[in-house]
């Protein structure tokens, strides 16, 4: 079955960066965007980015340009989320998710990533 | 970008009532319309898409419709599981947006 394994929570200080993976299985990595999306505390959610494992191909949210960078490692099919210059705005739970291919929706989810910036 | 207008904020329901959330988009999205639940402390699961398409798995209670600008999830017979937030999202055009989201509450 389809599962996309995320990393554990962080806590980072402000003005630092954290990388954060997204391991997929049970399908085939490269045929899929991986699109990230962040959900604020108790808020709404944002579609930040997504990236096509097998060109590396991205798009972005004109918001997240120069916040967030997308990369791929096909070898172990696994997705990473880099999010530099953190600030207090930056916490938040960020998911990977597989985007289906006919229709460009989100079809699975990882557990999501909390990410906490706080000195 | 294009603004996805979600109503009511917030649902109070008895079970086996029927309960309706409106999502509005800012332009014509031409059915690029996806509904997503979450439940207390989980990921976002896809409900719906197209507007009316439901995905696979999700019970039948669940339904979709709408056109233009105007959307709506219809749940019928309100089940206990059913208690959680929902969010409607436009695939139209980059970038996706989501809707602030409707929180389901039993009565």
């Amino acid at each position: 079955q389809v599962k996309l394994l995320q990393s554990g929570a962080a806590l980072v200080k402000p003005g630092a960066s954290v990388k954060m993976s997204c391991k997929a299985s049970g399908y085939t990595f490269t045929d899929y965007w991986v699109s990230w999306v962040k959900q604020s505390h108790g808020k709404s959610l944002e579609w930040i980015g997504e990236i096509y494992p097998n060109s590396g191909a991205t798009n972005f949210n004109e918001k997240f340009k120069g916040k967030a960078t997308l990369t791929v490692d096909k070898s172990t099919s696994t997705a990473y989320m880099e999010l530099s210059r953190l600030t207090s705005e930056d916490s938040a739970i960020y998911y990977c998710t597989r985007r289906a291919t006919r229709v460009p929706v989100f079809d699975y989810w990882g557990q999501g990533v909390m990410v906490t910036v706080s000195s | 970008d294009i603004q996805m207008t979600q109503s009511p904020a917030s649902l109070s329901a008895s079970l086996g009532e029927t309960v309706t959330i409106e999502c509005r988009a800012s332009e014509d999205i031409y059915n690029g319309l996806a509904w997503y639940q979450q439940k207390p402390g989980k990921s976002p699961q896809l409900l719906i898409y197209n507007a009316n398409s439901l995905h696979t798995g999700v019970p039948s209670r669940f339904s979709g419709s709408g056109s233009g600008t105007q959307y709506s999830l219809k749940i019928n017979s309100l089940q206990s599981e059913d208690v959680a937030s929902y969010f409607c999202q436009q695939y139209y055009n980059y970038p996706y947006t989501f809707g602030a989201g409707t929180k389901l509450e039993l009565k």
